[in-house]
């Protein structure tokens, strides 16, 4: 089974809001991580946030982990139609490095 | 650097039909992975190799599902028979350290469809 579950699993947003995903996990892990699919296009890494970190900014980006609730949540600010996409968490268990389990993932729509 | 290389990027087969799909990781490298993307399974890891030695395999669906990787540079993710059921859009990803403490790399993928 997945390992990371994704809620909401769709969000549609005017361009200009702030789009707020989040992620639940069920196992302890080395990592998390948010990767964003563009339509029949492959993944691209967005952030990676350690276990003992609690929080992570890129750009417009901000991460969040709370490993005690066992879930993270990726906000995006200020959001542009070029974020249309879809966004996966994935997890790297604590015991097995090395192996990058994902969610179903949420799926953006910014509407322009 | 051009990313991670897979091809072919389409590939439309007849059930029973051998299909090899290929992946060229990013150099330097030494974790390579194969994924499976469908609407209703997602992204399922079916194997990863470490400095080109299979670490897990749990993930491939049944015998005729085969990888290997040669070399650093290399990999194949075969099926043989091919079913409909195989239908799905394949990712090759590399990732570099001991341990994941950075992101990984995906190809573009390979979409086969077996009709």
């Amino acid at each position: 089974s997945q390992q990371g579950e994704e809620d909401p699993q769709a969000l549609s947003i005017q361009e200009g809001e702030n789009a707020t995903m989040n992620c639940s996990y069920k196992t302890s892990i080395n990592n998390l991580q948010w990767y964003r699919q563009n339509s029949g296009r492959g993944l691209v890494h967005l952030i990676l946030i350690r276990s003992n970190e609690r929080e992570k900014h890129s750009g417009r980006l901000r991460v969040t982990l709370d490993t005690s609730k066992k879930s993270s949540s990726l906000l995006i600010t200020a959001s542009r139609a070029a974020d249309t996409a879809s966004y996966f968490c994935a997890t790297v268990k604590r015991s097995n490095t090395g192996k990058l389990i994902f969610g179903q993932g949420t799926t953006l729509q910014v509407k322009p | 650097d051009a990313g991670v290389i897979q091809s072919p990027r389409h590939e439309v087969t007849e059930m029973g039909q051998e299909v090899t799909l290929r992946c060229k990781p990013i150099s330097g490298h030494d974790y390579l992975f194969w994924y499976r993307q469908t609407m209703m399974r997602g992204l399922e890891l079916l194997i990863y190799f470490n400095n080109n030695v299979p670490i897990d395999d749990s993930g491939m669906p049944e015998d005729r599902f085969s990888a290997k990787m040669p070399n650093a540079s290399f990999s194949t993710l075969k099926i043989q028979p091919s079913e409909p059921r195989d239908s799905a859009v394949y990712f090759c990803a590399s990732s570099r350290g001991q341990s994941p403490n950075y992101g990984y790399t995906f190809g573009s993928g390979t979409r086969l469809t077996v009709v």
